[in-house]
């Protein structure tokens, strides 16, 4: 049974940056999709940017364009999220998830999530 | 981007059928899903493909997908149900998933 762990608890200064691990253990984790949602205080999902690890290349949605990076290290499969120019805003539960069906984004769903990192960005 | 749009709230006595809408999105041949999510915890995939259920998802949980409109639909709904429900489509014009608004679900 796949299992996403994500990093712990980050709190960072406006400006700054932040890079976020979800480390997949128990299963494929190379050729399924791997999306990044957040999740502000009391609001709801929404859905950041994502990667299939074989292919390297992340698709974002336009609001994070310009400040998120999504990575993926097949090797110790693990995927990455960083995002940059922090500002109170960003202040959200970061998750993880991992696609249904391999190298599909859209027909099948998001059934694995991490725990969720919490980043709270203050000064 | 589009937004989908859900009902905030739903209430629902013990036993009874709970609908929760999503639309604002011509679906077209895009799926739909629906993911659960209470208090502190992670979201949970309860319908995937309009329609399908995960195995550990009990038969109270349905869902539909008419093309401009899906529902997700709770039969006989228990206590443990409660909880806030996303839909989650997909987002033609800019190529990537999108989430509704979300829908907060509480058993009377």
């Amino acid at each position: 049974q796949v299992q996403l762990v994500q990093s712990g608890v980050e709190v960072k200064k406006p400006g700054s940056s932040v890079k976020v691990s979800c480390k997949a253990s128990g299963g494929t984790f190379s050729t399924y999709t791997l999306s990044w949602v957040r999740q502000a205080p009391g609001q709801g999902l929404e859905w950041m940017g994502g990667i299939i690890p074989i292919f390297g290349t992340a698709k974002y949605a336009q609001k994070f364009q310009v400040r998120v990076t999504i990575t993926a290290d097949d090797s110790t499969s693990t995927a990455y999220m960083e995002l940059s120019s922090l500002r109170s805003e960003d202040t959200a539960v970061y998750y993880c998830a991992r696609g249904l069906l391999p190298m599909e984004w859209s027909k099948y769903g998001m059934d694995v999530w991490g725990q969720g990192t919490t980043v709270i960005v203050s000064s | 981007s589009h937004v989908l749009t859900q009902p905030p709230s739903v209430s629902v006595a013990p036993g009874k059928t709970a609908k929760i809408t999503c639309g604002g999105n011509n679906f077209g041949r895009k799926s739909v899903h629906w993911y659960q999510q209470k208090p502190g915890q992670a979201p949970v995939l309860v319908i995937y493909s309009d329609s399908d259920r995960p195995s550990a998802i009990p038969e109270r949980f349905s869902g539909s997908n008419s093309g401009n409109t899906a529902t997700l639909t709770i039969s006989r709904v228990e206590a443990g149900d409660e909880a806030d429900y996303y839909c989650q489509g997909w987002d033609n014009d800019s190529d990537h998933p999108v989430f509704g608004t979300g829908t907060k679900v509480t058993v009377l």
